[in-house]
């Protein structure tokens, strides 16, 4: 099945601890992005990438990290993670421009204590 | 700056009601993509609708339709015969190069 991987569904951590979201798709695609969910601000990107070893800062990059050193794989890492990053996050693929068919995973639910 | 504007944060609609979400965006570009998304209560983001900018016709999908005005950047999405299981909340989307926007979104309630 076509799909678009995404873990852990839920997290809580703590100020400061790192961690990482993974993302893997197995559709090929070459572009992928992260987003987070706020409410009343809709998703903003953080980063994309248009291929391996792209990336590029969307529009709230600051604290966060990514590597593309596979296609299939694009994980989000917050280093030292703070309340303000408490989110829904979202990753997404696309074949080639991302104004084709955007292939959302199922989102994490971030909680930074 | 590219912006995306969802004015109505919250909607409600009697089953098999037509209702209509509103949505405008600024732009200077002129090739772009139009996208409404649909997040039900399981979080899960669905494409409901895609419109290319340079496209005149109007781009519709089963009950779903889109009144694409580009000199008025406004991209509005009507539903057609509500039902139920159209609750949840509708964004939004712009997209030109790699710059994609979302509004804020707007939450629609169908009433059985």
């Amino acid at each position: 099945e076509a799909q678009v991987t995404q873990n852990p569904r839920y997290l809580i951590t703590v100020t400061g601890k790192k961690l990482t979201v993974t993302c893997s798709q197995n559709m090929n695609h070459e572009y992928m992005s992260w987003y987070r969910q706020d409410p009343g601000l809709g998703l903003r990107q953080i980063y994309y990438s248009m291929n391996v070893e792209v990336t590029d800062k969307g529009d709230v990059p600051e604290g966060y990290k990514v590597s593309r050193k596979e296609k299939r794989n694009f994980p989000l890492i917050l280093e030292s993670p703070s309340p303000n990053q408490t989110s829904l996050y979202f990753c997404a693929s696309s074949p080639g421009a991302p104004s084709r068919l955007l292939h959302f995973g199922n989102g994490t639910r971030l909680t930074v204590t | 700056a590219q912006t995306v504007t969802q004015s109505q944060p919250e909607m409600s609609v009697q089953e098999a009601e037509t209702v209509t979400l509103s949505c405008t965006y600024d732009t200077s570009e002129n090739n772009y993509y139009l996208f409404w998304y649909k997040q039900p209560p399981s979080r899960q983001m669905i494409l409901v609708i895609r419109q290319e900018a340079y496209k005149q016709q109007n781009a519709t999908e089963n009950r779903f339709s889109v009144n694409f005005q580009k000199a008025a950047k406004s991209f509005s999405l009507k539903i057609s015969d509500s039902q139920l299981g159209d609750t949840a909340m509708y964004f939004c989307a712009f997209i030109t190069r790699n710059d994609m926007r979302f509004g804020a979104g707007t939450r629609l309630t169908v009433k059985p």
